[in-house]
C-alpha cells in the first residue's frame, strides 16, 4: 500500500538557518505529492504540492521537487524564520482530486531567534 | 481562503457515553469530507470518507458502528463516537474537499481533542 516516511524529529534551528526536511514515499501508481503545515492551534494548511516528476512546488520561500527516481519530495528553505515554527507533514495522493491523502508522521520545527 | 470549522475543540466525557463532533465548511460546499485520527507523535490516519447523501466509506479496521458518520448537507458532516472508551481518546481532524473548478485541495479543520475518562 501507499506510505510516506519522514525524517525523525523534532528539528530545532536558529533563525536564518537552512532547512531540509526529508520525505520519501512508496505508492501504487503515480502519486501527487504535498507538504502540509500545522501552526499551533490551527488546522493543517497546504504549503505546496507537485503533481508530476521533476515538478517543483514552492510557497513562502519553501520548495520541494518531485523526484521520481529517488521517490522523494524533500522540503527546503534557505533561511527560516521564527514564524516558520510548526509541524510539517508530507503526504501523497494516488487517486483523483477528491481521494484520500496518506500522511507521514509529521515533524516539529522550532526556530529560535 | 476556504475555512473548515470543528466543534467542539475539546471534549471530556465519561466512559460509555457518546460524543458527537461536527465538521463544517463555512464558505464552500463540500460533497466529500474526510475524518482522520491522530495519535501523539504519529501520522494522521484516515478513518472514513464521508459523501453527502450517501453512506460513508470506512477504512479497514475502523468500526463503522463505533464511529458513526453522517454527511447530511453540503456543509456539514458529523462523527459520533458511540459508547466511548479511554482507548478512543485521540485528536480527530476533518477535512473538506472543495468542489470548484481548478481547486485541488482539501481544507482541514483545527481538530477536536477527545478525552474519555
Amino acid at each position: 500500500g501507499d506510505s510516506v516516511t519522514q525524517m525523525e524529529g523534532p528539528v530545532t534551528l536558529s533563525e536564518e538557518a537552512f532547512l531540509t526536511i526529508n520525505c520519501t514515499y512508496t505508492a501504487t501508481g503515480y502519486p501527487s505529492l504535498f507538504w502540509y503545515v500545522q501552526y499551533p492551534g490551527e488546522g493543517l494548511q497546504l504549503l505546496l504540492k507537485a503533481t508530476k516528476a521533476d515538478d517543483k512546488g514552492s510557497n513562502k520561500g519553501f520548495e520541494a521537487t518531485y523526484r521520481k527516481e529517488t521517490t522523494s519530495f524533500h522540503l527546503e528553505k534557505g533561511s527560516v524564520q521564527v514564524s516558520d515554527s510548526a509541524v510539517y507533514f508530507c503526504a501523497l495522493r494516488t487517486g483523483g482530486a477528491n481521494s484520500k491523502l496518506t500522511f507521514g508522521k509529521g515533524i516539529t520545527l522550532s526556530v529560535r531567534p | 481562503g476556504a475555512v473548515v470549522s470543528q466543534h467542539p475543540s475539546r471534549v471530556i466525557c465519561k466512559s460509555g457515553t457518546s460524543v458527537k463532533i461536527e465538521c463544517r465548511s463555512l464558505d464552500f460546499q463540500a460533497t466529500t469530507m474526510f475524518w482522520y485520527r491522530q495519535f501523539p507523535k504519529q501520522s494522521l490516519m484516515l478513518m472514513a470518507t464521508s459523501n453527502e447523501g450517501s453512506k460513508a466509506t470506512y477504512e479497514q479496521g475502523v468500526e463503522k458502528d463505533k464511529f458513526l458518520i453522517n454527511h447530511a448537507s453540503l456543509t456539514l458532516s458529523t462523527l459520533t463516537v458511540t459508547s466511548a472508551h479511554p482507548e478512543d481518546s485521540s485528536f480527530y481532524i476533518c477535512s473538506a474537499f472543495r468542489d470548484s473548478l481548478g481547486t485541488d485541495t482539501q481544507y482541514f479543520g483545527p481538530g477536536t481533542r477527545l478525552t474519555v475518562l
